[in-house]
């Protein structure tokens, strides 16, 4: 069972946007800045997307951006395109943990 | 451009102890932190531990504390994983990563290294 909540699937035809969710609680997401979201595909490392809630490091597209209400964290892509079919996992520091989602798969229709 | 190379795929028996490797190649870990997380199958990622191999401070976490036990080699620019009491639950692909402090993003991962824990 993974510390942050994470719907198992999403999907979108290319040139849509899609939103995925990562819910915690206080004492992660809702607590700090310092949710990161990461993209894997199969069989490659992750690779981190979006981190700070918001920032994207240099060379991620902006066609993904992320932001947090409460206790949830979302990452949206936006122009979907067959290379973002991957895994999409959350993470959050948590005082001395860091935290993972359990990840949403996503299909590129 | 520092890159993470990890040690090769291990088979293990229950009971027994792993221990997985992590070099910076082309550089050093200066003063990141090196974190390590595991992935197994249909169960996402979760961190383990982490160390500060400047320092040699490590700290776990609490799934794993008593069983996982991380070190560092500076001279060989070279950070460690070890974990006892195998069980199949084990099974997974463990990948160290590099952060800049403790909240930082994981930026740069090594290959993984799968261990099988199997009779």
């Amino acid at each position: 069972q993974s510390a942050l909540t994470q719907p198992p699937s999403a999907s979108g035809s290319p040139g849509q946007s899609v939103t995925f969710s990562c819910t915690g609680t206080s004492s992660d997401v809702g607590g700090y800045n310092y949710v990161s979201w990461y993209q894997q595909h199969p069989g490659k490392a992750p690779k981190v997307m979006i981190y700070e809630v918001s920032k994207r490091p240099s060379g991620v597209p902006d066609r993904f951006s992320g932001s947090k209400s409460g206790n949830t964290a979302s990452l949206t892509v936006s122009g979907l395109q067959a290379e973002d079919e991957a895994d999409y996992y959350c993470s959050s520091y948590a005082g001395s943990n860091v935290v993972f989602g359990g990840g949403t798969k996503l299909t590129v229709l | 451009q520092v890159q993470l190379v990890q040690s090769g795929t291990e088979v293990k028996k229950p009971g027994s102890s792993v221990k997985v490797s992590c070099k910076a190649s082309g550089g050093t870990f200066s003063r990141h932190v090196i974190s390590w997380v595991r992935q197994t199958s249909g169960q996402g990622l979760e961190w383990m531990g982490r160390i500060i191999p400047i320092l040699g401070i490590a700290d776990y976490a609490e799934n794993f504390q008593g069983r996982v036990t991380i070190t560092a080699d500076k001279s060989a620019n070279t950070v460690s994983m070890e974990l006892s009491s195998l069980r199949s639950e084990d099974t997974a692909v463990y990948f160290c990563a590099r952060q800049d402090f403790d909240w930082s993003p994981l930026d740069c991962w090594g290959q993984g290294t799968l261990v099988t824990v199997s009779s």
